[in-house]
């Protein structure tokens, strides 16, 4: 079955930086997009940064861009977000999820809880 | 960018149907597909409709999606509630530059 298990969560100061990792398993990982998705506590989802299975092409929301890099490593299933420069608004939990096409995402990983905090 | 708003919270009583509108900002609603996603507390969401109006598999026939170009507007439908669909729902599209919006969420409370 289908499985994204987040990881890399924790606390960090604010101007430091963090990479989350997504495990992903029971599909062929390179056949598909994967997005990050955060939540604020208390909040709702927020979209943060898609890369696609073609040309591993990326596009990011404007209040993560220039901070935040996603990237892929297709041989060892492994989605990774890589985030610089954190501002306490970053706190959140952040979901991998798969997107088998443009349109939409099928399956969510748990989450992993970002929180920074000086 | 455009947003996508939703009524911050609906209730109804077992059995019956409850409707949640997802109201685009700017840019068609016809252009682009919408999702919803539910999401039960301490719990990570899940995919109710793609596409507009399509099932995952696993999804009850309960749930409906459709869109109105009129009010530029995207509904989902839940018909016969019941206690587990007690959950917030969130709209979700998209744009031509691969920037994907979720709407403010809508609390669904099954009296």
């Amino acid at each position: 079955q289908v499985q994204l298990v987040e990881s890399g969560g924790g606390v960090v100061q604010p101007g430091r930086s963090l990479r989350l990792s997504c495990a992903a398993s029971g599909f062929t990982f390179s056949n598909y997009g994967m997005h990050w998705v955060r939540q604020a506590p208390g909040k709702g989802l927020e979209w943060v940064a898609v890369i696609w299975y073609v040309g591993s092409n990326t596009y990011y929301a404007d209040s993560v861009k220039g901070r935040f890099t996603i990237s892929r490593d297709n041989s060892k299933n492994t989605l990774s977000l890589k985030m610089n420069s954190l501002r306490v608004e970053d706190t959140a939990v952040y979901y991998c999820a798969r997107a088998p096409k443009t349109t939409m995402i099928d399956y969510w990983g748990q989450g992993t809880l970002v929180t920074v905090s000086s | 960018n455009f947003m996508l708003t939703q009524p911050h919270s609906v209730s109804e009583s077992p059995g019956k149907t409850v409707t949640i509108s997802c109201t685009r900002s700017s840019g068609s609603i016809a252009n682009n597909y919408v999702q919803w996603y539910l999401q039960r507390p301490v719990s990570a969401p899940t995919t109710v409709i793609y596409d507009n109006n399509h099932r995952p598999s696993g999804v009850p026939d309960r749930f409906s999606g459709s869109i109105d170009s009129s009010s530029n507007s995207a509904s989902l439908t839940i018909s016969g509630l019941r206690t587990e669909d007690e959950a917030d729902y969130y709209c979700q599209s998209y744009d031509n530059n691969n920037l994907y919006v979720f709407g403010t969420g809508t609390k669904v409370t099954v009296l």
